[in-house]
């Protein structure tokens, strides 16, 4: 089964605070995608991660990619307010008919 | 602003009834999917096409068809309508058959009584 598990699903953390999303998936894949949600908004794509190893960064925001441990996370540098937003990570099953699956989303919430 | 346009923003319609949604890609995008976002079931993919034909298949129910025309605008397609198939629904687009970057329209917002 195509699964693909994000945690934590909530966070509330104080601003200047570092933090880490965590997204795993069940089976190979080499390309996965970090996207950003505010409320009521669309989606809004963060990073396109390409082949193990791979990290991206755009200022406070780091993503990198462990195929080998079907991993990805998303890392926060010193959370200022403006993060606020929902995360979603997904990953393209190239060997399942290039299903794309969603991770459930990591609410965040950062106080001031 | 993605570039990318949906019509309509807001939809209320009855159960049983057909709906078309329309999403226009961004100027020199080949592909477009569509999503569909509910409480309940997430954020989940639903098909894709590139350049008029049908890449890949997510999530699409029998009763939901997909199509993209020639000058790349796609319609998505949704008969027999139940209450659960209220939902926002997203298109994307992107430049080419591998999916990468995407840029998303605003959605459109289909509230089925």
């Amino acid at each position: 089964e195509l699964k693909v598990e994000q945690n934590p699903l909530f966070l509330s953390m104080q601003e200047g605070k570092n933090y880490t999303i965590y997204c795993n998936y069940s089976t190979t894949s080499d390309r996965l995608y970090w996207y950003r949600q505010d409320p009521g908004k669309s989606l809004e794509s963060l990073f396109v991660l390409l082949s193990n190893g791979a990290v991206k960064q755009e200022g406070r925001l780091m993503a990198s990619l462990d195929t080998k441990a079907r991993l990805s996370t998303l890392h926060i540098t010193a959370a200022v307010h403006d993060l606020s937003a929902t995360y979603f990570c997904a990953v393209l099953f190239m060997n399942s008919d290039d299903k794309i699956i969603f991770g459930k989303g990591t609410r965040l919430h950062i106080l001031p | 602003d993605s570039g990318v346009t949906q019509t309509p923003k807001h939809l209320i319609t009855a159960t049983g009834q057909r709906v078309t949604l329309r999403c226009s890609p961004r100027s020199g995008d080949l592909s477009v999917y569509w999503y569909q976002q509910s409480l309940d079931q997430g954020l989940q993919f639903l098909i894709h096409y590139y350049n008029g034909e049908e890449r890949a298949k997510g999530n699409i129910l029998e009763r939901f068809s997909a199509q993209q025309f020639p000058d790349l605008h796609s319609e998505l397609n949704l008969s027999s309508l139940e209450l659960g198939d209220s939902a926002l629904y997203f298109c994307a687009s992107s430049v080419g058959v591998r999916v990468e970057t995407q840029y998303f329209g605003p959605g459109t917002r289909l509230l089925v009584l």
